[in-house]
């Protein structure tokens, strides 16, 4: 299994700022997945990161408001870009490993003021 | 557009079996089911997954109708830790990868 570690766990933020995520993975992976969860809902797919390649956003998400970078096979980041009170969300980074099995981080739980 | 639909909550009684059920009417020949759960403040945790057959591991047992539409999640002696939300999420194989769509879930209460 997987073991999927981001930073930060939780943050408070002013609006308009911007905010990077980070997820570091302990095993080289192909596929590494951001998803947001708002406040009492399910898990949303934000976009599919690729090592090398641009990243693949789901539709109503865009990569000027939610830029993503994978410089290499264990580590990716997301940044939330001029954030607004509903940016405030928990956000979460998957990874499936070679048994079909996706792995999720603990999250990041972030509040914009 | 979700692909799965569940009851948002359902209750259970401590030492008894909790089933979960799950539609899926528009699941395609080679997606997957698969079981997640997750406890409040905590990343989603594995539990199991299926294409056809039934399946059995440790934590939970997963049945599939024939016709795929629809599946059940049995918890076979329901605990308190085993109180959570639980996501039934279809596996869509795509070029960019397998990507895991999760349902609205729903929320068990097992009850002492």
């Amino acid at each position: 299994s997987a073991v999927i570690s981001q930073k930060p766990s939780r943050d408070i933020c002013q609006r308009g700022t911007s905010l990077t995520i980070q997820c570091q993975v302990d095993s080289q992976v192909t596929m590494m997945f951001w998803y947001r969860q708002q406040p009492g809902q399910s898990l949303t797919l934000i976009a599919t990161a690729n090592q090398g390649s641009e990243a693949t956003y789901e539709s109503g998400f865009v990569i000027d408001k939610f830029p993503i970078s994978r410089p290499n096979l264990t580590f990716s980041t997301l940044t939330v870009s001029n954030m607004s009170p509903e940016d405030s969300s928990i956000y979460l980074c998957s990874v499936e490993d070679k048994g079909l099995k996706a792995f999720f981080g603990q999250g990041t739980r972030l509040t914009v003021v | 557009d979700a692909k799965t639909t569940q009851p948002p909550s359902m209750d259970c009684a401590e030492g008894r079996a909790a089933n979960l059920p799950c539609n899926h009417s528009t699941i395609s020949g080679n997606e997957y089911v698969y079981w997640y759960r997750q406890i409040h403040s905590q990343g989603p945790q594995y539990i199991i997954h299926g294409l056809k057959n039934n399946e059995t591991n440790e934590m939970a047992s997963l049945i599939i109708t024939e016709d795929r539409k629809s599946s059940t999640l049995i918890l076979p002696h329901a605990t308190l830790r085993d109180t959570a939300v639980y996501y039934c999420i279809v596996r869509v194989p795509l070029n960019t990868g397998n990507q895991f769509y999760f349902g609205t879930g729903t929320s068990l209460t097992v009850i002492p």
